[in-house]
């Protein structure tokens, strides 16, 4: 596609209930990055995936977090049994090899009551 | 620990002042990169730096990159409403022929007509 798409833009959910947010990054980028944004904050890494390789999920900040990226491409992260204190923007960026240049989404705001 | 710390973190100023926003690190990275994100928007790369003591120029804005390649400076001259938003910086660290993207905490610019 022309950018990454990331979807839903929005999503309200009760706490303790699941979510999948998705992430369609730039055809041909090989490395995918999740992010989380607090109100006003900067980003907060959460996971890493580049090509073929073990993803980095030093970011991820419980159990309750996971991501995936399927044959490469498109990305969900998965939040189980969310809580108010997940409440936050989560922004998709992805990067050709060997390039520094991301490129993001408008991101999903997600809110938790 | 955050690797790269961004200074001030919230600055206000009036139509036609200049300002400086610092990033600053222990580290050494690749290259450094600026992104300005406004409000319900996804960050958009400004400009890229690789070279130690390097300089670009992007109209008003001055960007510098550190002898070491461990900090960096954004300039602006003559600010505009226009340049309000949250200015974050970013650092590479190379593995092989891959890159992870690290980024701060954001400096957010508020320009008052």
């Amino acid at each position: 596609g022309a950018g990454v798409s990331q979807s839903p833009s929005n999503k309200v959910t009760e706490k303790g209930k699941d979510v999948e947010l998705r992430c369609d990054p730039i055809s041909g980028h090989t490395a995918l990055y999740w992010y989380r944004q607090s109100l006003g904050q900067g980003l907060e890494f959460l996971i890493y995936f580049q090509g073929n390789s073990a993803p980095d999920k030093s970011g991820l900040p419980s159990d309750r977090f996971s991501a995936e990226r399927t044959g490469g491409s498109v990305s969900t992260l998965t939040i189980q049994r969310t809580q108010q204190e997940d409440s936050a923007v989560y922004l998709c960026a992805s990067t050709r090899q060997g390039n520094t240049e991301a490129f993001f989404g408008q991101g999903t705001r997600l809110t938790v009551v | 620990t955050q690797l790269l710390e961004q200074s001030p973190q919230f600055l206000s100023i009036q139509e036609g002042e200049n300002l400086t926003v610092y990033c600053n690190s222990s580290s050494v990275f690749s290259s450094l990169q600026w992104y300005r994100q406004e409000p319900g928007e996804g960050p958009v790369l400004l400009v890229t730096v690789v070279t130690g003591g390097e300089v670009k120029k992007l109209k008003r804005l001055t960007f510098q990159f550190g002898d070491a390649r461990k900090d960096s400076s954004l300039h602006i001259t003559a600010a505009q409403p226009g340049d309000t938003g949250l200015y974050l910086c970013a650092g590479a660290r190379s593995g092989g022929s891959n890159y992870k993207l690290t980024f701060g905490k954001g400096t957010l610019l508020t320009v008052n007509p």
